[in-house]
């Protein structure tokens, strides 16, 4: 059973323009939720990540907004740079357990 | 500071062997957690160590087995390796092990042949 589900697969969006990646979720006690970025030959870093008391987090360029009552939520990249090109992963944990990762969007920014 | 340090790098086994994982935490984080990622399955929680005492596991058969030594250093023992098996193995460590602090190593990436 997947309990994130992730989409799009993958994304190539132009320099400049905004980058858009969706999951939901099916567990409803999952209490936090963070979107981690993966380049080639590295591990996932964490990016930005929200709780499900706010509906929108913005870091920079990078906002989280959150549908408690949809289980959505969504990444924004917003003026979307070729090095923002990586994998990203949203994922949702809850309590002590570990991360429930979706499966992943590889974003390609053309410049 | 360094980051979390995983060894080796690269790894190449037969099917039935079996192997070993070593994972270096930051200075100072006293949870290390492994996770394991595929094309097809995506990344994978397998369990998580805190103050040398496993706290989670993971969805995994239990040929798949850790331990964390009182330095907090940690290692994964995989037993009688299958194909599927093959994986980038990734170490993640945390202060306190809440899920917010953590930080991925590079991975170990296993082929078994």
């Amino acid at each position: 059973q997947q309990q994130v589900k992730q989409s799009p697969q993958s994304l190539i969006v132009q320099k400049g323009g905004i980058s858009i990646i969706n999951c939901a979720y099916e567990n409803t006690a999952f209490d936090y939720f963070p979107w981690y970025q993966q380049f080639p030959g590295k591990g996932p870093a964490l990016l930005i990540a929200i709780r499900p008391d706010v509906s929108e987090k913005k870091e920079g360029r990078f906002t989280i907004s959150f549908n408690k009552s949809a289980k959505q939520f969504s990444l924004h990249i917003m003026d979307s740079q070729p090095g923002d090109s990586a994998t990203y992963f949203c994922a949702a944990s809850w309590g002590a357990d570990g991360l429930t990762f979706g499966k992943g969007t590889h974003l390609i920014i053309q410049p | 500071k360094a980051g979390v340090t995983q060894t080796p790098r690269y790894l190449i086994k037969t099917r039935g062997q079996q192997v070993t994982l070593s994972c270096s935490p930051i200075s100072g984080h006293r949870s290390v957690s492994w996770y394991q990622q595929t094309p097809g399955q995506g990344l994978q929680f397998l369990f998580e160590y805190f103050s040398e005492t496993q706290r989670n596991k993971g969805n995994f058969p239990g040929r798949f087995s850790g331990r964390q030594f009182s330095n907090s250093r940690s290692e994964m023992n995989v037993s009688t390796l299958e194909l599927g098996d093959s994986a980038l193995y990734l170490c993640a460590s945390s202060p306190d092990s809440r899920v917010e602090k953590l930080f991925f190593g590079s991975g170990t990436q296993l082929s078994v042949l």
